[in-house]
């Protein structure tokens, strides 16, 4: 079955670029996903891109999407404390699209 | 604006206790899930609905049970609860359309002492 794997840590200075990356093994993929999660809440859905884009841009977060290499990653520009949080990768699908598969999640710790 | 409530954030029982854990959401959904959150491992699915009275096993359903009567409420039953089970729980629900995105509640810390 579909497996999604993310590095478990990152640590950037306050106003860096930071880039999350996320490699998924079903290539057939529908959607893909970034969620964030802050200390002791829920999961918030930050994007999503269509597995037949390249790239989505919205405010200060790029995603981008290597189909071939089956490579997300997702970044942050002028990365603020406030983004401090555990990010979680996930894919979707085709023949159960409405079922996630999580990463572990990337902590992102962001050192003013 | 999208809700999922969940019925406690923190919970303590004692081990053997039934313990239920309740899920409310309010975008007319059809699509339910119960996750637990462990360090290190992610999510994981433990059931999930895709309509009233309709449930699914996901990938770690042994010990625990769901229902789901109104379209709103998924509930999660832990029949005799384990200390194993100490975790986050995370509710979640989404539309079997567009881009299937999902929407979680803000969890449940329980602890089975």
């Amino acid at each position: 079955g579909e497996d999604v794997e993310q590095s478990l840590f990152l640590s950037v200075r306050e106003g860096d670029s930071s880039v999350i990356n996320c490699t998924y093994t079903d290539s057939s993929s529908t959607y893909l996903y970034w969620y964030k999660q802050e200390p002791g809440a829920g999961l918030q859905l930050l994007t999503y891109i269509f597995s037949n884009m390249d790239m989505k841009q919205d405010q200060r977060l790029t995603v981008l999407l290597n189909k071939k290499d089956k490579h997300l990653s997702l970044r942050i520009a002028d990365t603020q404390t406030g983004d401090s949080a555990i990010y979680f990768c996930a894919a979707s699908g085709p023949d159960s699209s409405y079922k996630l598969i999580f990463g572990s999640g990337t902590r992102l710790l962001v050192r003013p | 604006d999208v809700k999922v409530t969940q019925s406690s954030r923190y919970l303590v029982k004692r081990t053997g206790e039934k313990v239920f854990l309740e899920c409310v959401q309010d975008m007319d959904h059809e699509n339910m899930f119960w996750y637990r959150q462990d360090p290190g491992l992610g999510l994981r699915l433990i059931y999930f609905s895709y309509d009233v009275k309709m449930k699914e096993k996901g990938d770690i359903p042994e010990g625990y049970s769901v229902s789901r009567e109104k379209k709103e409420r998924f509930s999660l039953i832990l029949e005799s609860a384990s200390t194993n089970q100490t975790s986050m729980y995370l509710c979640a629900s989404s539309t079997p359309h567009g881009g299937y995105e999902q929407y979680f509640g803000p969890g449940t810390r329980l602890t089975v002492t």
